[in-house]
């Protein structure tokens, strides 16, 4: 029952190195999500994949690149790296990209970029 | 704009006492309502959902939630709460249709439990 798999845990970047968040899921689903949370601000979407094939921005795109690689994998690249990205973040995953579709939620990758 | 306001950041509440977390939506139609918990160093599991019908929804974990359309809210409830309880948690609200059904959330409200 893996669910959402995140890779990796933690990471600690220097500023102005990249690095690319891995996600996966084992439900065939085809709708994922990136979001990242702050204290204070709860989560905030940073780009989407509704199907196969497709992306879009969220609220807090600028910074990132995403790339559905298939149906079960959606990565984050973050391409140089700044302190203001200092984060927990949550890849999630939906049966549609519908608003009633329940999403399931990876365990994070936490960053910090110094 | 859609919006999700959790009002409380930081709540205490003694072990066996009641629990009510509130949660407010900005939403311009029928809205679809969650509730997920995060427990320390996890991922978000998801507690209860609305999208229609009986107003009054249970969840997991003896946890209930009531949807007010005339006041906008979606509050959490639980009539005695237990340690494990302790976490944050997070009312979130579908967006409107051709947004991916991307999720919108509140601010979070940290639970603790005093013995």
């Amino acid at each position: 029952n893996a669910g959402v798999t995140q890779t990796p845990k933690f990471q600690v970047l220097k500023t102005g190195q990249s690095m690319t968040l891995q996600c996966a899921q084992d439900m065939n689903h085809n709708s994922m999500y990136w979001y990242r949370q702050d204290p204070g601000m709860g989560l905030r979407l940073i780009y989407y994949s509704a199907s196969e094939g497709t992306t879009d921005k969220g609220e807090v795109p600028n910074g990132y690149n995403v790339s559905r690689l298939n149906k079960r994998e959606f990565s984050l690249r973050l391409e140089s790296a700044a302190p203001s990205q200092t984060s927990v973040y949550f890849c999630a995953s939906s049966e549609r990209g519908e608003s009633l579709n329940i999403q399931y939620f990876g365990a994070g990758t936490r960053l910090s970029v110094l | 704009a859609q919006s999700v306001t959790q009002p409380d950041i930081h709540i205490t509440v003694s072990e066996g006492a009641s629990l009510e977390l509130r949660c407010n939506y900005s939403y311009g139609a029928t809205p679809y309502l969650f509730w997920y918990v995060q427990s320390p160093g996890q991922g978000l599991q998801l507690l209860l959902k609305y999208f229609s019908g009986d107003t009054l929804v249970q969840g997991i974990k003896g946890f209930e939630a009531e949807f007010k359309r005339s006041q906008s809210s979606f509050n959490l409830r639980k009539p005695s709460v237990h340690w494990s309880d302790a976490a944050e948690y997070f009312c979130a609200v579908g967006a409107l249709y051709n947004q991916g059904g991307k999720l919108i959330f509140g601010q979070g409200t940290e639970l603790s439990v005093k013995p």
